[in-house]
Order: structure tokens, then C-alpha cells, then sequence
């Protein structure tokens, strides 16, 4: 079945450091990539909608210039928390479709960020 | 405004008990409905719902969707501990099947 990878699965960094997480799609390829946000006990949040070769589509209140999203490929995209402050400690997963497939999306195994 | 509200938030059973866990959704741009079960790490898909009245079934789970009524029922038969998470229905919408989660419904099986 479909298999989405997201690396890293933990980092711990300090405030004002950016942090890359990737997010590749291993066997099928992914034109939309979708980034959400968990906070403890709560359901995930979309933060972001990337197509693969255009701007990402944020969604309502998510900093475009904090979070910044590339998808320069069909397997490959990446979510970058730029300057990073301890409210962004949190459990980031992505998740992504392929065009015209109608089968539901699947999960990266998430990224757990903790700002020190 | 909420887009998928479930219900209960919460639930606790014994091993062996059945449970019904419910979602309701909003109509605009709806395309298919889908429940995940999530526990430690990322949610793991459990069954996407798009025809009204077609009961999907999984060895001890299964679910429908009621397009009249906006709404999904989860039922897990003869609970065990391992069946012990939290479970999200989401629904999907427009043209790229971006999904709108609800806050999901912590189950937790007791021995």
C-alpha cells in the first residue's frame, strides 16, 4: 500500500534555530501533500496544502513566512519552522494524495518538535 | 463553526463491551468520509465512507454513513485493550481531498 515517510521523527532545538522536516511519498507519486499540527489531546490541525511545483495554500492564521513549505517534487516535500520559539513545540505530520486517486490520504509517522 | 463534531470525547469501557462512536459533518463540498485510528504516532486509516447506507466492515469494526442524517457511526464488537486510542473521523472535500478532522473521540479499553 501506499507509504508516506517523514523524517525526522523527533528533534529538540533551540530558540531562534530553524528546523527542516521532510516528507516523501515511497511509492506513488504525490501532488498534494497536506501539513497539520497536533497539540497534546487535541485532533490535527491543516496548516498547509502543498502541490508539488506551485505556492503551498495556508490555511487561515498559519504564518506563511514561519512555516515555509517547498514541494519541488512528486515524493518530496518539506516543511521548514523558521525561527523557532517554544510555542512551536509540537507533533507535525504530513500527509499526501496522488492526482486523481480516490483512495484516502495517507499518514507520515509525524515529527516530534520540542523548542528549548 | 465546527465542521465534523464527534461524540463522545471520551469513553471508557470494559474488554469485551461494544461501542458506537459518532460523527457528524457539514455538507458543502463533501466527498467521502473517513475514520483513523490513531496512538502513539500518525493516524492509521480505518475506512473511507462515500455511499449512504453501505455498512464497511473490519474484522471487529465497522461503520456506515448516513447522508440524510450528515453523519458516521464507528462500532468496535468485543472491545479489547489493545483497541485503546483516540479515533478521528474527517471529512474530505473539494477537489484535492483535503481533510478537516473532528477532535476525535479517546477510547480506552480497561482489562
Amino acid at each position: 500500500g501506499a507509504v508516506v515517510s517523514q523524517h525526522p521523527s523527533r528533534v529538540i532545538c533551540k530558540s531562534g534555530t530553524s528546523v527542516k522536516i521532510e516528507c516523501r511519498s515511497l511509492d506513488f507519486q504525490a501532488t498534494t501533500m497536506f501539513w497539520y499540527r497536533q497539540f497534546p489531546k487535541q485532533s490535527l490541525m491543516l496548516m498547509a496544502t502543498s502541490n508539488e511545483g506551485s505556492k503551498a495554500t495556508y490555511e487561515q492564521g498559519v504564518e506563511k513566512d514561519k512555516f515555509l513549505i517547498n514541494h519541488a517534487s512528486l515524493t518530496l516535500s518539506t516543511l521548514t519552522v523558521t525561527s523557532a520559539h517554544p510555542e512551536d513545540s509540537s507533533f507535525y505530520i504530513c500527509s499526501a494524495s496522488a492526482q486523481g486517486a480516490n483512495y484516502p490520504l495517507h499518514f507520515g509517522n509525524g515529527t516530534r518538535l520540542t523548542v528549548t | 463553526e465546527d465542521k465534523v463534531v464527534q461524540s463522545p470525547l471520551s469513553l471508557v469501557v470494559h474488554e469485551g463491551d461494544t461501542v458506537t462512536l459518532n460523527c457528524s459533518y457539514e455538507v458543502t463540498n463533501f466527498r467521502s468520509l473517513l475514520w483513523y485510528k490513531q496512538e502513539k504516532k500518525a493516524p492509521t486509516f480505518l475506512f473511507m465512507l462515500t455511499s449512504s447506507g453501505i455498512e464497511k466492515k473490519s474484522g471487529r469494526l465497522s461503520s456506515i454513513l448516513d447522508k440524510k442524517e450528515l453523519s458516521s457511526i464507528l462500532n468496535i464488537t468485543a472491545t479489547q485493550t489493545g483497541d485503546s486510542a483516540i479515533y478521528l473521523c474527517a471529512r474530505s472535500g473539494g477537489s484535492n481531498y483535503k481533510l478537516t478532522f473532528g477532535k476525535g473521540t479517546l477510547l480506552t479499553v480497561n482489562p
